[in-house]
């Protein structure tokens, strides 16, 4: 089975510009979780989507947003980009059924550096 | 204060060595403890997965949940140079996960 992929792999734009981050999760997957990871921060969690739907949320502010298409894959977009944003953008996939606890299987990031 | 602490080290040790990783945790709710190993320029994958209290083996790797003190471990024994990478614990329950800042560790040959 194919893994979880993101595109793309890394990205630069400058403050105050707008991007989308792609991800496709594993064959059968349904439930898509994005994560924000930096060196000082460690991981933290972003939004998870099910079914299309935004089933959680984390504490982050409404320039990141994201969605989910009826085939599973999901975007992200965070506008205005503040230098704060750059970091590195995971996501994961999980089934779904059993909740936020499930094996969560990642993608190899989105490295996004802002300027 | 955080709900998962993890010492962000980093850590080195000779290769053979027993390694050591711990994170202590403050929300009761959390029931799921898993840890997961990073490689450099890789996402996250899932390493030991355990419920509740106890300890689970698998292989080289030994996970210990001590829901009592709120404190759990990762052991690996005779660790290898491939071994040298971050490790994240992560805890969920009540419909949140939650990670550690992960430690680095260096297994030096």
């Amino acid at each position: 089975k194919a893994g979880v992929t993101q595109t793309p792999r890394y990205l630069i734009k400058t403050r105050g510009q707008q991007v989308t981050l792609s991800c496709s999760p594993i064959s059968g997957h349904r439930s898509v979780s994005w994560y924000q990871q930096t060196p000082g921060q460690g991981l933290q969690f972003l939004f998870e989507y099910f079914s299309e739907t935004q089933r959680n949320k984390g504490n982050f502010p409404g320039r990141f947003s994201g969605r989910q298409f009826s085939n599973s894959r999901s975007e992200m977009n965070v506008s205005t980009l503040e230098l704060g944003d750059s970091a590195l953008y995971l996501c994961a996939s999980s089934t779904g059924t059993s909740g936020i606890q499930e094996t969560q299987y990642f993608g190899p990031g989105t490295r996004l550096l802002v300027l | 204060q955080k709900e998962v602490e993890q010492d962000p080290g980093p850590l080195s040790v000779p290769e053979g060595a027993i390694v050591s990783l711990n994170c202590t945790y403050s929300n009761s709710a959390f029931q799921y403890f898993m840890w997961y190993r990073q490689y450099s320029r890789k996402g996250p994958e899932l390493l030991m997965y355990t419920y509740s209290s106890g300890n689970k083996e698998d292989g080289r790797f030994t996970a210990q949940v001590d829901k009592s003190s709120k404190y759990i471990s990762l052991f690996i024994r005779d660790s290898q140079p491939s071994d040298s990478a971050t490790y994240l614990c992560a805890m969920s329950g009540a419909q949140k996960l939650v990670f550690g800042q992960g430690t680095r560790l260096t297994i030096n040959p």
